[in-house]
């Protein structure tokens, strides 16, 4: 079993709809959960980090996360064009120091 | 307030060459992790390093190697190319070595290609 696993996609949405991305995690003792935003040539970009069980909004994105089923998703309401991406979730595992494991990425794309 | 720099951009080498690949972290921050992204994967952790020191290491042979210096800036080295380190090499950095609510930014990264 992987240790953080995504729903492969692609995933395309129409315009102005909601996105939902998906992540499951194996190591239980997780405390940090991220999604990172990379386009095509481009190095990742933080936009969600949630530590808490429940969900946490920053504008139109929502990260809900669920330890007990060691499950975190990412919602993309009113989904535009340029949020057409890869979206990556990365799990921060601390054993002497933090290193963060990715999943492979979820190719999202908002038709127009 | 200037993010995560890596140098150079774009690098091509051939097998057996070494290599040698520069971090700055962001203003503020004290620690640097590297990750190595293979096309249409996410990324691997390579290393980290804080106070100078190799904290954390990933799955990755000793060809890699690394190193941190006094202001925070860090070196990636690989050794002994092979045509399978070709990718897109990731700095990131952070404040803390194992401050678990640190979120870990990443430079614009630099390609690697190997012939």
């Amino acid at each position: 079993q992987k240790e953080v696993e995504q729903n492969s996609g692609p995933l395309s949405v129409p315009e102005g709809a909601i996105a939902s991305l998906n992540c499951t995690y194996s190591d239980r003792v997780s405390q940090s959960f991220f999604w990172y935003r990379q386009y095509s040539g481009k190095s990742p970009e933080l936009i969600m980090s949630i530590y808490s069980n429940g969900d946490k909004e920053d504008g139109r994105f929502t990260a809900q996360l669920n330890k007990a089923s060691q499950y975190v998703s990412l919602l993309i309401r009113d989904s535009q064009p340029s949020d057409s991406a890869t979206y990556l979730c990365a799990v921060s595992i601390i054993q002497g120091a933090q290193k963060l494991v990715f999943g492979q990425g979820t190719r999202l794309t908002i038709n127009p | 307030d200037a993010g995560v720099t890596q140098s150079p951009t774009h690098l091509i080498k051939t097998r057996g060459q070494q290599v040698t690949l520069r971090c700055s972290p962001k203003s503020g921050h004290d620690t640097v992790s590297w990750y190595q992204q293979a096309l249409g994967q996410g990324p691997q952790f390579i290393f980290q390093y804080y106070e100078e020191e190799e904290r954390q290491r990933g799955n990755f042979p000793d060809r890699f190697s690394g190193h941190q210096f006094p202001n925070y800036s860090s070196e990636l080295n690989v050794n002994a190319l092979l045509l399978g380190d070709s990718a897109l090499y990731l700095c990131a950095s952070s404040l803390g070595s194992d401050r678990y609510n640190q979120p870990q930014h990443f430079g614009d990264g630099t390609r690697l290609s190997i012939l």
